[in-house]
């Protein structure tokens, strides 16, 4: 079946301007994750949620990060008033169940701000 | 908090040698332990993983032992290929300290297998 799929693959924007990042999750995936993998940082959780609702926001770096999931299924994380740090690879992972402890991983959003 | 440190890279070796990549871990409950692979232009894949102390994980000729004794959990291969040559992360959840199933990665090191 289809795995983790994530648009776009890459997305270069400017310093200040909004970035939406989506994920599809495998069908049936109730837990979905959101990593980000940078050089400075390694891989770092970001969020994490079970259905639509986001239990541990912890992870999010600042007040410019939100994301939404819809219908238990895509999600969005959204990048307001982007910052040169915030170029990264975004990567979103999903699994069964929450108590399920694998996961399986998109490919990534490059996201490349100058 | 959780922490996972595994030694750092590049490690080069020739084809069919002996590799062991290390792996530590700080964790506050009993975690489960992962190997994940990054092949070059791919994503992450899960490669092994262990749920409990003493059980060992095993997948494509690679192997990693979960010693609670040691919180260690490495990886190892008895004959590596240049088709192995990629970034492996070693990873831990724990499931208590919210976050889920959270995982939290060491920082990855990268293999490279010559001819």
């Amino acid at each position: 079946g289809a795995g983790v799929s994530q648009s776009p693959s890459n997305k270069v924007t400017e310093k200040g301007k909004d970035v939406e990042l989506r994920c599809d999750p495998i069908s049936g995936h109730t837990a979905l994750y959101w990593y980000r993998q940078s050089l400075g940082q390694g891989l770092e959780f970001l969020i994490y949620f079970q259905g639509n609702s986001a239990p541990d926001k912890s992870g999010l770096p600042s007040d410019r990060f939100s994301a939404e999931r819809t219908g238990g299924s895509v999600s969005t994380l959204t990048i307001q008033r982007t910052q040169q740090e915030d170029s990264a690879v975004y990567l979103c992972a999903s699994s069964l169940l929450v108590s399920t402890d694998t996961q399986y991983f998109g490919p990534g959003t490059r996201l490349t701000v100058l | 908090g959780d922490s996972v440190t595994q030694m750092e890279g590049p490690v080069t070796l020739s084809e069919e040698a002996f590799l062991t990549i290390n792996c530590t871990y700080t964790a506050t409950g009993y975690p489960s332990l992962f190997w994940y692979v990054q092949y070059p232009g791919e994503g992450l894949q899960l490669l092994l993983k262990a749920t409990k102390a003493d059980d060992k994980g095993s997948n494509k000729g690679f192997e990693a032992t979960y010693r609670k004794e040691t919180t260690s959990f490495h990886l190892e291969k008895g004959s590596v290929q240049v088709s192995d040559s990629a970034v492996y992360f070693c990873a831990l959840s724990d499931g208590l300290t919210g976050g889920g199933n959270k995982l939290t990665f060491g920082t990855g090191t990268q293999l490279k297998v010559e001819l």
